[in-house]
């Protein structure tokens, strides 16, 4: 079946520009979540859905970021007055109600702030 | 100190040979743990997840836990060159979020 899908695979925006990343889950999980990474580094868990709420929005960075999801399917990440220190890869993984630990990631959006 | 810690590499070795990946993490309560592979370029893909302490084995993956110590392997046997790729970590405590250490980058030599 499908995987997780995420777009665009490849975004470069100026400093300054409000910027949209989405996310496709795989059909039925309930769970999603954004993760960044940026270069030689670890993934950094940013946010989490359960359904259309977000209780967990821990590890957004500022009040510049900010995420929905709509219809318990379809995600987007916003980030608005984007920065150069916001370029990295944003990824979304999804994963059935409970199971925390299978994950299934997208290929990501490659971010660069120009 | 981060919360899991792992070894950036690269680690270079020839196929055929055995590669073996190690983290260590600081929290006590971590209750799963994931081996995730991620080609450059591309999503983590899972691997393997463990709960308990020993040894879980998936053809020639071996994951090993040792919780006394705050200790995680992955084992490859009989690597192959589609084995070159960066090995991610990856720890649950409470909660619905995991933890991943930074990655190590293997290149597994014809």
């Amino acid at each position: 079946g499908a995987g997780v899908s995420q777009s665009p695979s490849n975004k470069v925006t100026e400093k300054g520009k409000d910027v949209e990343l989405r996310c496709d889950p795989i059909s039925g999980h309930t769970a999603l979540y954004w993760y960044r990474q940026s270069l030689g580094q670890g993934l950094e868990f940013l946010i989490y859905f359960q359904g259309n709420s977000a209780p967990d929005k821990s590890g957004l960075p500022s009040d510049r970021f900010s995420a929905e999801r709509t219809g318990g399917s379809v995600s987007t990440l916003t980030i608005q007055r984007t920065q150069q220190e916001d370029s990295a890869v944003y990824l979304c993984a999804s994963s059935s109600t409970g199971l925390v630990y299978e994950q299934y990631f997208g290929p990501g959006t490659r971010l660069t702030v120009t | 100190q981060k919360e899991v810690e792992q070894d950036p590499g690269p680690l270079s070795v020839p196929e055929g040979a055995i590669v073996s990946l190690n983290c260590t993490y600081s929290n006590s309560a971590f209750q799963y743990f994931m081996w995730y592979r991620q080609y450059s370029r591309k999503g983590p893909e899972l691997l393997m997840y463990t709960y308990s302490s020993g040894n879980k084995e998936d053809g020639r993956f071996t994951a090993q836990v040792d919780k006394s110590s705050k200790y995680i392997s992955l084992f490859i046997r009989d690597s192959q060159p589609s084995d070159s790729a960066t090995y991610l970590c990856a720890i649950k405590a409470a909660g619905n979020k995991l933890t991943f250490g930074g990655g190590t980058r293997v290149l597994v030599k014809p």
